[in-house]
């Protein structure tokens, strides 16, 4: 089955830039999303289509993808932005979806 | 203001069903495709189905083929999950969740989010 791979753990200090990766084979076919889940809260979308923010995302996030990998950048990171970060794509078919397994932002 | 109100978790037998409920409001419910979401306790997020508007489209993560089945109901505003011949592995909170529209049309991805419903299945 298709997979999604993230890092387990990203720590910054608040104000540094923290970016966090997605690798899959059909990334380069598929959009990458970005959703952000706060402990004991449901996820938030972040990150759609690659590299659009829905409204009311604040700016310093950012989305890109190239090849086989997608990022989430956070410029200037605040402690509010810590929080698990999980990216969800689709396999080359477009008909089963996947999770990475998320990845645990530090910020302090 | 968009809602999703997931319903029916709660604490079932290995073996047993249960079927869960979504309903919607604050958005033209047969416009979107809806996705049901998993995660187990201290776990990460699982896609588990989804389903398009008409309801004529159905995929499934592969763990529950043949035993889970998502379904919707315009007239009510509601998504369902019919979840049969459980496990232990399929204890987790689910999410109901609602695809976006945009310009270039409307996607399966989830957008809107609800606070999701717990299911523990345990003897």
């Amino acid at each position: 089955s298709y997979e999604l791979t993230q890092p387990p753990s990203v720590s910054v200090s608040p104000g540094q830039t923290a970016r966090i990766t997605c690798s899959g084979d059909a990334l380069p076919k598929k959009y990458a999303y970005w959703y952000q889940q706060k402990s004991g809260q449901a996820p938030v979308l972040v990150i759609y289509e690659d590299s659009k923010r829905p409204s009311g995302i604040p700016e310093r996030f950012s989305g890109s993808s190239s090849g086989t990998m997608a990022t989430l950048t956070i410029s200037g990171a605040q402690v509010e932005d810590e929080a698990d970060y999980y990216c969800y794509s689709a396999d080359s078919s477009g008909n089963q979806m996947v999770f990475g397994g998320g990845t645990k932002l530090t910020v302090l | 203001e968009v809602q999703l109100v997931e319903s029916g978790g709660g604490l079932v037998q290995p073996g047993g069903s249960l079927r869960l409920s979504c309903v919607a409001s604050g958005f033209t419910f047969s416009d979107h495709w809806m996705t049901w979401v998993r995660q187990a306790p201290e776990k990460g997020l699982e896609w588990v189905a989804n389903i398009n508007q008409d309801g004529s489209e159905k995929y499934y993560v592969d763990s529950v083929k043949g035993r889970f089945t998502i379904s919707r109901d315009s007239a009510k505003n509601s998504l369902y999950l019919q979840m049969d011949s459980l496990r232990a592995e399929d204890t987790a909170i689910y999410y109901c969740a609602r695809g976006y529209c945009s310009g270039g049309g409307c996607s399966r991805s989830p957008e809107h989010w609800g606070q999701g419903t717990l299911l523990t299945v345990s003897s």
